[in-house]
């Protein structure tokens, strides 16, 4: 049973126009929220992250908002180049004694034109 | 260079052929995890640790086995491997887990291929 949704497998934006990725969750128990990039024959790369407590953090061109009642949350990039065509990962942890445990989606292959 | 690596990066092998896949940190990070990656179903945890002689199962645990002696080392073992285990194997490392500190750094991935 997914737990961490991305229901769109690709998103295809013209170069400096805005891309957001979207993420649904089912557990209410999820308090930590990530977001990883993976570039073709390499490892995923952190790329932004929000607690619960928060509804929005941004860093440089990458904003992401949680909307915790519609348990839901976004990734905005803007302006999107060339450079971010890759595949967005988004991932949720529930703390306590399962603080390890990363729940992924199953990914959204974004791919930036120019 | 602050790295995480994975041996072998590929291998071709047959069902039931016990192998191991070795993934090691040279950050000594405290948290350590496997992940698998497959078509259609992106990220899956398989196991991870917290620590030296700790570990706990993830997403999809079964016909794997972990152990975590050192700290550096966290190898992934297939005792009795399947064809359904064919997959893009990744390691991780962070100081201390995903949720305390951001910045997991992956290794560069083990494609597995069991006949």
């Amino acid at each position: 049973d997914q737990q961490v949704k991305q229901n769109s497998p690709s998103l295809s934006v013209q170069e400096g126009r805005i891309s957001i990725l979207n993420c649904d969750y089912t557990n209410s128990m999820f308090d930590y929220f990530l977001w990883y990039k993976k570039y073709p024959a390499e490892g995923p790369t952190f790329l932004i992250s929000i607690s619960s407590i928060k509804d929005k953090n941004e860093d440089g061109r990458f904003t992401v908002f949680l909307n915790k009642s519609a348990k839901h949350l976004s990734l905005h990039i803007v302006p999107s180049q060339p450079g971010d065509s890759a595949v967005y990962f988004c991932a949720a942890s529930v703390g306590g004694s399962t603080l390890g445990r990363l729940y992924f989606g199953r990914g959204t292959q974004l791919t930036v034109w120019p | 260079e602050a790295q995480v690596t994975q041996n072998p990066r590929y291998l071709i092998t047959v069902t039931g052929k016990k192998l191991t896949v070795t993934c090691s940190q040279n950050m000594n990070h405290e948290y350590m995890s496997w992940y698998r990656q497959d078509p259609g179903l992106g990220l899956r945890q398989i196991y991870y640790s917290m620590n030296v002689e700790v570990t706990d199962k993830g997403d999809v645990p079964e016909g794997y086995k972990v152990s975590r002696k050192e700290k550096r080392n966290f190898p992934l073992i297939l005792e009795s491997p399947s064809p359904n285990q064919t997959s893009l194997y990744f390691c991780a490392s962070s100081l201390r887990g995903p949720k305390l500190d951001n910045e997991q750094f992956f290794g560069p991935g083990t494609r597995l291929t069991v006949l």
